[in-house]
């Protein structure tokens, strides 16, 4: 089955830097990646989508990046905000023709002043 | 509504007991998703329904989980006999069709504390 790892450890930067976040997956190749984001006691938030034949994916101050060789999809926030705290969620597709989602721990994400 | 909404906010029940939580999704979408959420970790498949139909329960952990969706709009999840490792939040999710198409969107949750 399907495994996907991002950074465990809450990740901590200084307002205005770049945060960037991981997520490894072994196994079968995804035909595509989703990136959410999750407030505490909320339900998660989409925010990009990018599809295997993508390298790369923009929207605003977010970019997505996947690579298949390495199995590995960077989330980048750039000029970071305190508003940007939150928990960031990894979801690849469950690997067969329906809509399954499979999520990664997620990464908490800590934007100080 | 404007969003996916659920019921109860939060459920504290004892061990044994019987639990339903119910989820409206977006008006107009026929796929229909169930996740559980534990505490500090991702959501964890249980189940989709492509309209009334379970397209997929592969994630149900065991015969006490079932759910429902008579009319393909509304869904119900049932869980019977709880059990001190049911606790979690329940998060429900929508889509127009099947996700490989866009976004999941999510309703706020359900926490379900059994004690």
């Amino acid at each position: 089955s399907q495994k996907i790892e991002q950074n465990s450890e809450a990740l901590n930067i200084q307002e205005g830097k770049t945060a960037t976040l991981t997520c490894n997956y072994t196994n079968y190749s995804p035909a595509y990646l989703q990136w959410y984001r999750q407030d505490p006691g909320r339900g998660p938030v989409f925010l990009l989508l990018i599809r295997e034949n993508e390298k790369e994916k923009r929207k605003e101050r977010l970019k997505v990046t996947f690579d298949t060789t390495l199995k590995q999809s960077l989330f980048h926030i750039t000029a970071s905000q305190p508003a940007d705290s939150a928990t960031y969620l990894c979801a690849l597709d469950g690997g067969n023709q329906g809509g399954k989602l499979i999520f990664g721990q997620g990464t908490e994400l800590s934007v100080k002043p | 509504g404007a969003g996916v909404s659920q019921t109860p906010s939060n459920k504290v029940t004892e061990k044994g007991k019987y639990v339903e939580l119910r989820c409206d999704p977006i008006s107009g979408h026929t796929a229909l998703y169930w996740y559980r959420q534990s505490l500090g970790q991702g959501p964890e498949f249980l189940i989709y329904f492509q309209g009334t139909g379970a397209a997929d329960d592969s994630g149900l952990p065991n015969d006490r989980f079932f759910a429902v969706r008579p009319e393909g709009s509304v869904s119900t999840l049932k869980i019977q006999r709880t059990e001190r490792g049911d606790s979690a939040v329940y998060l429900c999710a929508s889509t127009p069709g099947l996700a490989n198409t866009g976004e999941l969107f999510f309703g706020e949750g359900s926490r379900l504390t059994v004690l």
